[in-house]
């Protein structure tokens, strides 16, 4: 069974960059589509982007100027880089991991971790 | 403004069947597969339903899934207390603006 924890700090100062790492274990990082989604608290969903291990990515059009996926194979891991975080960035942020090699939402996800900004 | 749109709130009584339901345009639920999801306060998203109507292991068949056009159905049947949460409906968008997964905006199930 595919796990996926998220790490990284609980708190960043506004203008700064956000760096989360999810750790996959139960399966290779190979192949799938690695997700990052966020939830505001007492908000909905919001899909920040995906890496696919061939190097595609696609990220929110809202976000798209501030965010990176990158994918460390030798690790297991996968990170999200959000530069120039505002108070509107405090959410908790999943990552997740599709089903199969097409295009779909999440099959499963990690636990979240919540990430404030404030100064 | 979510890009899929649900009723922000359904509730039943115990036993009862309720539905909830999602709506989208031809680039997203028309052409893609729809995801449900139950989310339980205090806790990640739980996926209920892909592929439209497919259940993963361990998910109850109370809970079924449908799609017809540009619109997709999440149905609770034999509703319990522990169902009170929050569900979402999930689906690729293939947005010339942007491809992308797109969520719902949440309904809140209240069990009466």
């Amino acid at each position: 069974q595919v796990q996926l924890q998220e790490s990284g700090p609980g708190l960043v100062k506004p203008s700064e960059t956000l760096s989360l790492t999810c750790t996959v274990s139960g399966g290779s990082i190979d192949n799938y589509y690695w997700n990052w989604i966020r939830q505001p608290p007492g908000k909905g969903l919001e899909w920040i982007g995906h890496f696919y291990y061939s190097g595609r990515t696609n990220y929110n059009s809202s976000l798209k100027s501030r965010v990176t996926i990158s994918v460390d194979t030798s690790k297991n891991q996968f990170s999200l880089k959000l530069t120039s975080v505002t108070a509107a960035d405090t959410a908790v942020y999943y990552c997740a991991r599709g089903l199969g090699v097409e295009v779909t939402p999440p099959y499963y996800w990690g636990r979240g971790t919540l990430v404030s900004v404030s100064s | 403004q979510s890009v899929l749109t649900q009723p922000p709130s359904a509730s039943g009584t115990p036993g009862q069947r309720v539905t909830i339901s999602c709506s989208g345009s031809s680039s997203n639920i028309g052409s893609n597969y729809v995801y449900w999801y139950q989310q339980l306060p205090g806790t990640a998203p739980k996926l209920l339903i892909y592929g439209n109507n497919q259940r993963p292991s361990g998910v109850p068949d109370r809970f079924s899934g449908s799609k017809s056009g540009t619109s997709a159905s999440l149905a609770i049947t034999g509703l319990r207390s522990e169902d009170e949460a929050d569900y979402y409906c999930a689906a690729w968008d293939d947005s010339r603006s942007g491809p992308g997964v797109v969520f719902g905006g949440g309904t809140k199930l209240t069990v009466l």
